[in-house]
């Protein structure tokens, strides 16, 4: 049961364009979501999150959208670069009290120079 | 100061092995996760203690894999009887979370297995 769908499930982006990945949930339990990066052989470090009651949150390059109503957000990277190529995960967390992380399949990013 | 640490880094074991997974959080976390990454997916979560209680443990596919934290730090996740569909990374990630707070999980690098 796949409670994250994530799309789409690889990105070229060329150097200076915008990479934009995007996530649909169901349970509306979820109240935090954020988004992780993984390099091949590292674990998923976390580059951003929001909560619902706000609907975007930018830090540096790095902004996500959420739209409640749809059950959808999305991460955007402005002015993609070479090192943003990365698998990038969203995940959603229910209510304080429940502290698993459900993740997304992941989508491959390849920024080519 | 450190990250969190888990080892070994790699592990190849004949199916039918036994194998310990160690994971060090980083210092003074409350919170320790484990979760199983299959190749080319995301991480799916196998269990979750606080301190040295297991508050969750619905994620562990079958009664071969048994996780612990005895003194609230180190944690171990141990796998029985080990088959072909065991082979993934594994994954420990820390949090300072108190139940009923939400915090940063911080990932360790992984040990990946390999069941031959």
């Amino acid at each position: 049961q796949q409670q994250v769908k994530q799309s789409p499930q690889s990105l070229i982006v060329q150097k200076g364009g915008i990479s934009i990945i995007n996530c649909a949930y169901e349970n509306t339990a979820f109240d935090y979501f954020p988004w992780y990066q993984q390099f091949p052989g590292k674990g998923p470090a976390l580059l951003i999150a929001i909560r619902p009651d706000v609907s975007e949150k930018k830090e540096g390059r790095f902004t996500i959208s959420f739209n409640k109503s749809a059950k959808q957000f999305s991460l955007h990277i402005m002015d993609s670069q070479p090192g943003d190529s990365a698998t990038y995960f969203c995940a959603a967390r229910g209510r304080a009290g429940f502290q698993k992380l459900v993740f997304g399949t992941g989508t491959r990013l390849l920024v080519s120079p | 100061g450190a990250g969190v640490s888990q080892s070994p880094r790699y592990k190849v074991a004949k199916r039918g092995q036994d194998v310990a997974l160690r994971c060090d959080p980083i210092s003074g976390h409350v919170s320790l996760f484990w979760y199983q990454q299959a190749l080319g997916q995301g991480p799916e979560f196998l269990t979750y203690f606080q301190n040295e209680a297991q508050l969750d443990k619905s994620g562990l596919p079958s009664d071969r894999f048994f996780a612990e934290r005895p003194e609230g730090s180190v944690s171990t996740l141990k796998i029985q009887r080990t088959q072909q569909e065991d082979s993934a990374v594994y994954l420990c990630a820390s949090s300072l979370a108190y139940r009923g707070q939400q915090e940063t999980q911080y990932f360790g690098p992984g040990t990946r297995l390999l069941v031959l």
